[in-house]
């Protein structure tokens, strides 16, 4: 069975940068789609960002558009998010998550536990 | 972009129960929809898949129904471990994979 473990998260100002990643194993991890999946506090699961397995293809949420950039080491099985010019609103847990697929249709059938970002003065 | 809107937004319900949440499309999504649950400070984990398709490992008392724009999960009978919230996800029309705002299922 895979696993996903995100690192990366904590406090930072607003206006601020943060490098989220997630460390993959138990799977080819180039067959699969990876993806960002966010939760404010107490609030609904919201899709950030998907990258195809060949990393050619990458796709973002409106908010995030211009500010974040998701990334993958195929070499090193890693999935990466940057994150500048961050809002009090981007405050959330992160979420690493598998597809079962390389790309296009996917769900999320494996999730990692998730890094914490709070953007806070 | 497709909007996931769910039904209720909090459910109560008894150990045994038979229980059904509901999900609604604002537009043809076919059967291209999954169901989470996800219980506090956890990960979501993955029930059904193409509407109707129980993940491995999933007790056979969960089961997901329909196609087009309307879709149900069901708990055939309500077990302990089931309190948690649930979400619906569309993966027909991308970007965005939305999901639905979820449902709390509480003990009555």
């Amino acid at each position: 069975e895979g696993q996903l473990v995100e690192s990366g998260g904590g406090l930072v100002q607003p206006g601020g940068s943060l490098r989220l990643s997630c460390a993959a194993s138990g799977f080819t991890f180039t067959n699969y789609a990876m993806n960002w999946v966010r939760q404010a506090p107490g609030k609904g699961l919201e899709w950030v960002s998907t990258i195809s397995g060949s990393g050619f293809n990458t796709y973002y949420t409106d908010s995030v558009k211009g500010r974040f950039t998701i990334s993958r080491d195929n070499s090193k099985n890693t999935l990466s998010l940057q994150m500048h010019s961050l809002r009090a609103e981007d405050t959330a847990v992160y979420y690493c998550a598998k597809a079962r697929i390389p790309s296009g249709k996917h769900y999320f059938d494996y999730w990692g536990q998730g890094t914490l970002v709070t953007v806070s003065s | 972009d497709i909007q996931m809107t769910q039904s209720p937004s909090i459910l109560s319900a008894s150990v045994g129960d038979r229980v059904t949440i509901t999900c609604r499309a604002s537009q043809s999504i076919s059967t291209w929809l999954a169901w989470y649950q996800q219980k506090p400070g956890k990960a979501p984990k993955l029930l059904i898949y193409k509407a109707s398709n129980l993940e491995s490992g999933v007790p056979s008392r969960f089961s997901g129904s329909g196609s087009g724009t309307e879709f149900t999960l069901t708990i055939s009978s309500l077990q302990p471990d089931d309190f948690a919230t649930y979400y619906c996800q569309q993966y027909h029309n991308y970007p965005p994979w939305a999901f639905g705002q979820g449902t709390k299922v509480e003990i009555k």
